[in-house]
């Protein structure tokens, strides 16, 4: 089983929709999590970090953690095109090592 | 706002080169990091650097692989002799805090070695 698992998608959603991006892990010893968003040959971009189980919301981005589910989520209300992108879970047990799904590619449709 | 930077954008290298990429990090940072990313791949953790020292390395970061900081500003990646294999994006990163806090990543350098 892979560390961390994450859809590639692509997920071509229209304006306006919620959006749900997910990724699943097996380390139970993770206890950082983040959500990174990196458009196309750029650095990935810090969206949201939380830390534990629980939910944090910032705009229109809300992300949530079940740990006892090991599954992290981000959703995005009233998407816009300027969204799409290439959204990147990334994990971490305390030390300096991120470890980062594969990503999801989002389309937003206008 | 404050950035990473990092130059060149584009490297384009013989294999059994040595290339140094460089990054300046965010001026108040403390922690730097290397990743990389294969194309079509993940992001992938290489070393992470604090006070003068390697504090973490993965198992790709090997004997060809080196970190400094050469002076105040800079950080940089040096690759001994590339092989086709190390043909990726490469991304610095650096935070104020060590951890898993909220690392801040640079454009990235796209390595091609021919």
């Amino acid at each position: 089983q892979k560390e961390v698992e994450q859809d590639p998608g692509p997920l071509s959603v229209p304006e306006g929709a919620i959006v749900s991006l997910n990724c699943t892990y097996s380390n139970s010893a993770f206890q950082y999590f983040m959500w990174y968003r990196q458009y196309s040959r750029k650095g990935p971009e810090l969206l949201m970090y939380t830390y534990s189980s629980g939910n944090k919301e910032d705009g229109r981005f809300t992300a949530q953690v079940d740990k006892s589910s090991k599954y992290i989520s981000l959703f995005i209300r009233d998407s816009q095109p300027s969204d799409s992108a290439t959204y990147l879970c990334a994990m971490s047990a305390g030390g300096n090592k991120l470890v980062f799904g594969a990503g999801t590619i989002l389309r937003v449709k206008s | 706002e404050p950035e990473v930077t990092q130059t060149p954008s584009h490297q384009v290298t013989q294999m059994g080169q040595e290339v140094i990429l460089r990054c300046v990090p965010i001026s108040n940072h403390l922690y730097f990091y290397w990743y990389r990313q294969i194309l079509g791949q993940k992001v992938e953790f290489l070393v992470s650097f604090y006070n003068n020292e390697i504090s973490e390395k993965s198992e790709i970061f090997d004997d060809q692989f080196s970190v400094e900081r050469p002076d105040g500003s800079n950080f940089t990646l040096k690759i001994r002799s590339t092989k086709l294999e190390d043909s990726a994006m490469y991304f610095c990163a650096s935070t104020l805090a060590g951890g898993p806090g909220e690392q801040f990543f640079g454009p990235g350098t796209r390595l091609t070695v021919l």
